[in-house]
């Protein structure tokens, strides 16, 4: 098993341009993640996925749009980059058991660092 | 709102040494997970420890163990003849319920260097 896997792994834009991240699991988990991480911050939910064609607003969603189109893949889109997204994105993934309020750990890929010029 | 503060940014120590890693929590609701994440040099997030609200047993694992105190809202991590492979950041997380999802709640962050 891959897990979690993130696409790409660095990249560079300038201000304005538009990019989208790609992140895949192979866990079959139900639920997906969006984090970005900044110096002193931790780490801050974007966007997450219960389900294949769902999404939800996360903390810091504003700027970014995701997408759920098939239960392994979880697309976080930059659609106009300003020099504020410069950061480390990371995709997680986790399931839920059958019984309610029982998680297990949210499994985390490699991260992508993103800066905008 | 639910909260998660790790107070020591930055905490270096001589190997061999204890050292203890402190996170509080904020949060109103009675039913919640809270873990600890390890991100080494290399940038990976590693999973370390899930406890839920209901369970306040202290935990062991080798070297680390884990401080539970629902009446101090304090979770703490204490790795015990530190290593210098302990040399990473730390986050201490809580999971907010509803929607379905696990929606973590991250600490700052503690930056651990274990010396030679």
């Amino acid at each position: 098993n891959a897990g979690v896997t993130q696409t790409p792994k660095f990249r560079v834009l300038k201000t304005g341009q538009s990019m989208t991240l790609l992140c895949a699991q192979d866990m079959n988990h139900e639920y997906m993640y969006w984090y970005r991480q900044d110096p002193g911050m931790g780490l801050r939910l974007i966007h997450y996925s219960v389900g294949e064609g769902t999404t939800a607003k996360g903390e810091v969603p504003d700027g970014y749009n995701v997408s759920r189109l098939k239960k392994q893949n979880f697309l976080l889109g930059l659609e106009s980059a300003a020099p504020s997204q410069t950061s480390v994105y990371f995709c997680a993934s986790s399931y839920e058991r059958e019984y309610s309020y029982s998680w297990d750990e949210q499994y985390f890929g490699p991260g992508t660092r993103l800066t905008v010029t | 709102a639910q909260k998660v503060t790790q107070a020591q940014t930055e905490i270096s120590v001589v190997e061999k040494e204890d050292v203890t890693l402190d996170c509080v929590y904020e949060t109103r609701d009675t039913t919640y997970y809270l873990f600890w994440y390890k991100q080494p040099p290399s940038g990976e997030l590693v999973f370390l420890i899930r406890r839920n609200s209901f369970d306040e047993q202290n935990e062991i694992s080798g070297r680390y163990s884990w401080n539970f105190q629902k009446s101090t809202s304090s979770f703490n991590f204490t790795i015990t003849a530190s290593q210098v492979v302990d040399s990473a950041v730390y986050f201490c997380a809580l999971s907010e319920a509803g929607g379905g999802a696990q929606k973590l709640v991250f600490g700052q962050g503690t930056r651990l260097t274990i010396n030679p």
